[in-house]
């Protein structure tokens, strides 16, 4: 595609439920990347794909939270038994190779009432 | 501990008026330093990647450059589209299985008076 496309981009959910957010990467694009973006900081790193594997998930902030990217394209981060301090910005970016330039996509702002 | 400051938070300038802001970083290894502009509800947008102290790269009104300490961005006569939130990032060496896992600044709102 044209861009990183995210969906849903607003979602508003009560505390207790799962949700989960899917990130479609630039075509193409080996490497894909979930960050958090709190309002008015620079986003946080959460879990890194390099083709379907999950390289690194230190930024995971709790077993909570879980990311796959099962063929290497599509990812969609889970958040399981949601509590009101998981509310923020998801951020998907994507990258063609592990050492290049990430683009980001515009984001799912996740709301925990 | 690895560390990414960037200054000033907000900086208000004349349309017109050329400025700097700074991104100090103190970290382990830097494989790239990386720069954004994020409009308001939108996501971040690539702008630069320098690699090594002494490398400059422009584009249009915006020149990067980068030594062992910080990165500057300078704004050369900008334009009320000039306005937005500017975020610097690095990536380290040390993040090997990580690929190029960014550890961004808090970011400059820029705002560019008419």
């Amino acid at each position: 595609g044209a861009g990183v496309s995210q969906s849903p981009r607003y979602k508003v959910t009560k505390r207790g439920q799962d949700v989960a957010l899917r990130c479609d990467p630039i075509s193409g694009h080996v490497s894909l990347y979930w960050y958090r973006q709190a309002l008015g900081q620079g986003p946080e790193f959460l879990t890194y794909f390099n083709y379907e594997a999950q390289q690194d998930k230190s930024g995971l902030p709790n077993d909570r939270f879980s990311a796959e990217r099962p063929e290497g394209s599509i990812s969609t981060l889970t958040i399981q038994r949601t509590e009101q301090r998981d509310s923020a910005m998801y951020r998907c970016a994507s990258s063609l190779g592990s050492y290049t330039e990430a683009f980001f996509g515009q984001g799912t702002r996740l709301t925990v009432v | 501990e690895d560390q990414v400051t960037q200054s000033p938070e907000a900086l208000r300038l004349q349309e017109g008026e050329s400025s700097s802001l700074n991104c100090s970083y103190t970290v382990s290894g830097l494989r790239g330093l990386f720069w954004y502009r994020q409009d308001p509800g939108k996501g971040p947008e690539f702008l630069f990647t320098l690699y090594s102290a002494g490398e400059e790269k422009e584009k249009e009104r915006l020149k990067a450059t980068l030594t062992k300490k910080e990165s500057f961005l300078h704004i050369t006569a900008p334009k009320p589209e000039d306005s937005a939130t500017y975020l610097c990032a690095v990536s380290l060496t040390m993040n090997n299985n990580a690929g190029n896992m960014l550890t961004f600044g808090g970011g400059t709102r820029l705002m560019v008076k008419p």
